[in-house]
């Protein structure tokens, strides 16, 4: 089946700091990768998306590639913001016929001190 | 307004009682979803409908029901709420059609606590 691993939290920055947070997946086909973003006490926002191999999502200085050869969307950002303190998911979805269901990830804290 | 709203937003139960989360939306999407967030075990999928009639079990179906009242609306009951299906609810919608169907909209939750 598939399935989403994502590096552990939690992850503490200085502001300015570089963000890095590893994605990996597993799927039998060739899925959509997303990231989405959980500001504390709100439902998941999406934060940027990419549908194929090599694709670029952006959104909000975050960046993120599709590599189909390591399999991973790791997400990145040069510099963060105290107001990027959120819980961030690493998610799949299956194109074709699998195309309804999220596969998330258990989500990174990430927390930035000014 | 928000275009997934749930309510209520929070709730406390005690075990035995039966109890309904609801959801609307505004976005005119066919396909809505139930999930529950726990520390540690990111989102799981608890039903999902992708009309008014088909309605499907997810991951973790067990203790729950759900009803598709109108395509704007859909609830989630626990019949007999137990201690451990004390965690955080989302609602999600999507649209079958277009570019942008296999993206999901989340509302801000509800957090049940059973005692």
């Amino acid at each position: 089946g598939n399935s989403v691993t994502q590096m552990e939290g939690p992850v503490t920055l200085s502001e300015e700091a570089f963000l890095t947070i590893n994605c990996t997946y597993t799927a039998t086909g060739y899925p959509s990768l997303f990231w989405y973003v959980q500001y504390p006490g709100e439902g998941l926002q999406l934060l940027l998306k990419a549908t194929k191999a090599d694709d670029k999502g952006s959104n909000k200085g975050f960046e993120a590639t599709y590599r189909k050869e390591t399999t991973s969307f790791h997400l990145e950002k040069g510099s963060v913001q105290v107001s990027d303190s959120a819980v961030y998911f690493c998610a799949l979805s299956e194109t074709g016929a699998g195309s309804y269901q999220l596969t998330f990830g258990k989500g990174t804290k990430l927390s930035v001190i000014p | 307004d928000a275009d997934v709203t749930q309510t209520p937003r929070n709730r406390i139960t005690k075990t035995g009682k039966r109890i309904m989360l609801e959801c609307s939306q505004t976005k005119g999407h066919d396909r809505m979803y139930w999930y529950r967030q726990d520390p540690g075990l990111g989102l799981r999928l608890i039903y999902y409908s992708f009309d008014v009639k088909d309605i499907n079990k997810g991951e973790i179906s067990d203790g729950y029901s759900v009803s598709r009242q109108a395509q704007a609306k859909f609830s989630l009951s626990l019949e007999s709420a137990i201690p451990n299906q004390t965690a955080l609810y989302f609602c999600a919608t999507s649209d079958s059609s277009g570019t942008g169907k296999v993206e999901q909209y989340f509302g801000p939750g509800t957090r049940l606590t059973v005692t």
